[in-house]
């Protein structure tokens, strides 16, 4: 069975604080790993693609752990904007539709 | 570029009304997939298709549940008859894949609540 599983949270913390959301993943074969944004009452939107080197956009750090199957995403100095449901996506292989885990809620507060 | 647009928005029915849902996707991506959203079990792959033709459509919850793809530039969801517990947001998404599956681009969703 191909599962994505995430820690639903809330995460509440304060403007500027560092917060990390882990995803594990089910099946080592998987090839692609995503984190999607969902706003409130919104559309998921790709947030950023995870590569095995780890990968940086900005604020956003996202890293791979292929030997313990999950990936994580790091915010640095939040941003009251950044309160959103981030969703943990894998692509089990180019064949099958991408696979998305529930989702974290983070808010962020002033 | 106008992005993947669903229809309608938001519907509000009663129980045993057949629903028809639909998605036009962005011109010359070829997959297309219909969501379903819930607060319990979150965004859950229903069907979809690569160049109009459905893959896999396990995740249709039952019969009474349909949608076909009759050309590249629309899909339609039919629910019929709804069910209170069919209430969801709907999200239709479409992509280009070549090799992989490609970015996923959503649809603002419909939201619908059968009563």
């Amino acid at each position: 069975r191909k599962e994505v599983e995430q820690d639903p949270g809330p995460f509440n913390v304060p403007e500027g604080a560092t917060v990390a959301f882990n995803c594990t993943y089910s099946n080592s074969a998987s090839q692609s790993f995503f984190w999607y944004r969902q706003d409130c009452r919104k559309e998921p939107k790709l947030l950023m693609s995870v590569y095995s080197s780890g990968n940086e956009d900005g604020r956003f750090t996202a890293q791979l752990n292929r030997a313990s199957q999950y990936i994580s995403l790091l915010i640095r100095d939040s941003k009251l904007s950044d309160s959103a449901t981030y969703l943990c996506v894998v692509d089990y292989s180019g064949n099958t539709p991408l696979v998305f885990g529930k989702g974290t809620r983070l808010s962020v507060i002033a | 570029d106008a992005g993947v647009i669903q229809s309608p928005r938001h519907e509000v029915t009663e129980m045993g009304q057949e629903v028809t849902l639909r998605c036009k996707p962005i011109s010359g991506h070829n997959s297309l997939f219909w969501y379903r959203q819930t607060m319990m079990r979150g965004l859950e792959l229903l069907i979809y298709f690569n160049n109009n033709v459905p893959i896999d459509d396990s995740g249709m919850p039952e019969d009474r549940f349909s949608a076909k793809m009759p050309n590249a530039s629309f899909s339609t969801l039919k629910i019929q008859p709804s069910e209170p517990r069919d209430s969801a947001v709907y999200f239709c998404a479409s992509s280009y894949r070549q090799g992989g599956t490609g970015e996923l681009f959503f649809g603002e969703g419909s939201r619908l609540t059968v009563l």
